[in-house]
């Protein structure tokens, strides 16, 4: 069956990076763009972006250009999001979905605090 | 962007009884392809979401057909016909149309 598994919960400082990686298994890992999505605790669902597995194109949020870059392993079937400049407002669960938006990560938990 | 607007926010329900929540967009959701890609997401307390229907009325595989999907344009509707315990938590409209994909604010069904 289709498994999107993310790493783990990360604790960050203001002014610091995170990454995040997403294994994709079960289906063809070229065949879907990668999704990336957050939810602030407590709060609703927002889109960061895409990339294409195949041509490593990237399409993001204009809230979010210039500090997200999105990348992609297919030896191994993973994508990563990596976020720079963190803010107290990054604190966010951030998933990764796949397929037309039927295959969901468990979701990272990412706690920004100095 | 596109801003899709959910009513009601907070859905008590009894169990064994029919919901209803409506999704509104901004703009609307008719692809130059022809198909709208207006989807429905729940989502339980700690868990992932699921979609549940995709462009409008399509049921998912293992949704129960209790859940149904319809509308155009810019307005959009999940009803469930007869609601179960398992069927609390966040229910999110999600449309693709347009870039970015844009969320409801989401909509919180409880059991009275």
């Amino acid at each position: 069956q289709v498994q999107l598994v993310q790493s783990g919960a990360e604790v960050k400082k203001p002014g610091a990076s995170v990454k995040v990686s997403c294994k994709a298994s079960g289906y063809t890992f070229n065949d879907y763009f990668m999704h990336w999505v957050r939810q602030a605790p407590g709060q609703g669902l927002e889109w960061m972006g895409w990339i294409n597995p195949n041509s490593g194109d990237t399409n993001s949020a204009q809230k979010f250009q210039g500090r997200v870059t999105m990348t992609r392993d297919t030896s191994i079937s993973t994508a990563y999001m990596e976020l720079s400049r963190l803010r107290s407002d990054d604190t966010a669960v951030y998933f990764c979905l796949s397929g037309s938006y039927n295959y969901w990560g468990q979701g990272t938990l990412v706690t920004v605090s100095s | 962007d596109v801003v899709m607007t959910q009513s009601p926010l907070s859905l008590p329900v009894t169990l064994g009884q029919p919901a209803s929540i409506s999704c509104r967009s901004s703009q609307s959701l008719v692809h130059s392809d022809g198909n709208t890609y207006l989807n429905w997401f729940h989502q339980r307390p700690g868990q992932s979401p699921r979609r549940l229907i995709y462009k409008v009325s399509n049921r998912d595989s293992g949704v129960p057909d209790r859940f149904s999907g319809s509308g155009s344009g810019t307005d959009f509707t999940l009803k469930i016909s007869r609601v179960e315990a398992g069927d609390v938590g966040v229910y999110y409209c999600m449309e693709a149309t347009h870039w970015p994909p844009a969320f409801g604010q989401g909509t919180r069904l409880e059991i009275k």
